[in-house]
């Protein structure tokens, strides 16, 4: 079974211009979730998304978006980039039926620089 | 400025010592909890976790305790290898119902000294 997909895996762009990372979950997940990790704050969640949803929120601008498509692929969009959304940008599959949380697995995240 | 990036605590141990990585959680309410193996350049792996209505679960030479009185977990990595070297966190699930957000520790970098 393959595991969580990224794309692209590096990214570099420049202040104010906007970037689209894709998701591919593990086969038969339907929530994705997407986290940040920075030197700086650690692994923050962003938000979750399980049937084309949103489920979830972290506190994050509003210049992060996500969506999520019939196939359970996600995206998550940050538009008017700044120095400081330099980051690994990490998507996370899971089963997500309703009732409790369960195994969480990660794909090999994008690195994306704001130069 | 730049920002000050975390300082990631440090445990060094001997190549086939038993290791003991901790983890102190902050909501009570949580009830979900998973470990993660981060290695340099990737993606965080799972490696075992354990809802609140235990207090102890094995997998292959890992077992994490629970100890919900002081919101204390810890991960226990037997014989440890060269390989284990990385960074671990724990992270929590503090929301009831449907919902896979997870709060994630600062994360613990295991050396093993050959």
């Amino acid at each position: 079974k393959a595991g969580v997909t990224q794309t692209p895996r590096y990214l570099i762009k420049t202040r104010g211009q906007q970037v689209t990372l894709s998701c591919s979950p593990i086969s038969g997940h339907r929530s994705v979730s997407w986290y940040q990790q920075t030197p700086g704050q650690g692994l923050q969640f962003l938000f979750e998304y399980f049937s084309e949803t949103q489920r979830n929120k972290g506190n994050f601008p509003g210049r992060f978006s996500g969506r999520q498509f019939s196939n359970s692929r996600s995206e998550m969009n940050v538009s008017t980039l700044e120095l400081g959304d330099s980051a690994l940008y990490l998507c996370a599959s899971s089963l997500g039926e309703t009732g409790e949380a369960t195994e969480a697995f990660f794909g090999q995240g994008t690195r994306l620089t704001v130069v | 400025g730049e920002s000050v990036g975390l300082h990631l605590p440090t445990l060094s141990v001997q190549e086939g010592d038993n290791s003991i990585i901790n983890c102190a959680y902050s909501n009570s309410a949580s009830d979900y909890f998973i470990w993660y193996k981060q290695e340099s350049g990737k993606g965080p792996q799972f490696i075992i976790d354990i809802r609140s209505n235990m207090d102890k679960r094995q997998g292959q030479r890992v077992t994490v305790l629970l100890n919900k009185t002081v919101k204390h977990l810890s991960l226990q990595i037997a014989a440890t290898q060269p390989g284990d070297s990385a960074v671990y966190f724990c992270a929590e699930s503090s929301e009831s119902g449907a919902t896979n957000k997870l709060i994630f520790g600062t994360g613990t970098l295991l050396a093993v000294q050959p």
